[in-house]
């Protein structure tokens, strides 16, 4: 139980361009899900907190107009990358937390490279 | 705010050596611990978890950690490691009063040599 799944695991867009990542829980359904992005030899830094039927929560420094969530049911959160560029290049990971648990499971990360 | 901090960013070292990796915290409050498991080119894993009760964790793959609350301490170790434990480690730190949302260390890369 508790999978979590991320569509696509790669994408490969060009600058300017938007790029939808989705998340979802198979087997279980998740009020909060959370954004990460990794660049390579680092750590997972929290981008955002995605609340089901409400506004994500950003983390400090993260532009919300620059990665749009929507969570719009209790398996789905999505991640839009808008007018992608470089330096978003990197790899986003999502997380969700099943309701009354406090331990996130991991999906399985999308690779974003823009050019 | 919750910190976590690993001491060492890259081991190395030789089949069946022990291992032990450092993680400490700062939160003055009740937290819980995570240490994942990252193999190359794989998502996270969980290794194990410390919410409550003994202090000494068992994970999967012979892992485990203590969890030392006067030191802020939530170390990881394994007796003898093997060439398949080569990955990337993270100790993770959540509580409720921060959400629930986890803050990770910065990660140790082990490299086990055959």
């Amino acid at each position: 139980g508790a999978v979590v799944s991320q569509h696509p695991s790669w994408v490969i867009c060009k600058s300017g361009t938007s790029v939808k990542i989705e998340c979802r829980s198979l087997d279980f359904q998740a009020t909060t899900m959370f954004w990460y992005r990794q660049f390579p030899k680092q750590s997972l830094m929290l981008m955002a907190t995605s609340n089901e039927g409400s506004k994500a929560t950003y983390e400090q420094g993260v532009e919300k107009d620059k990665f749009l969530i929507n969570h719009a049911s209790l398996t789905l959160s999505t991640l839009t990358v808008t007018s992608a560029h470089p330096e978003d290049s990197s790899f986003y990971i999502c997380s969700a937390c099943p309701s009354g648990f406090n331990e996130q499971f991991f999906g399985p990360g999308t690779r974003l490279t823009v050019l | 705010a919750q910190s976590v901090s690993q001491h060492n960013h890259h081991v190395i070292l030789s089949e069946a050596a022990s291992l032990e990796l450092g993680c400490n915290y700062s939160y003055g409050g009740t937290v819980n611990l995570f240490w994942y498991v990252q193999y190359p080119g794989q998502h996270l894993q969980l290794l194990l978890k410390y919410f409550s009760g003994d202090p000494l964790v068992k994970g999967i793959k012979g892992f485990e950690a203590e969890f030392i609350k006067s030191k802020f301490s939530f170390n990881l170790r394994k007796p003898s490691v093997q060439w398949s434990d080569t990955a990337e480690y993270f100790c993770a730190v959540t509580s409720k009063a921060a959400g629930n949302k986890l803050t990770f260390g910065g990660g140790t890369r082990v490299l086990v040599k055959p």
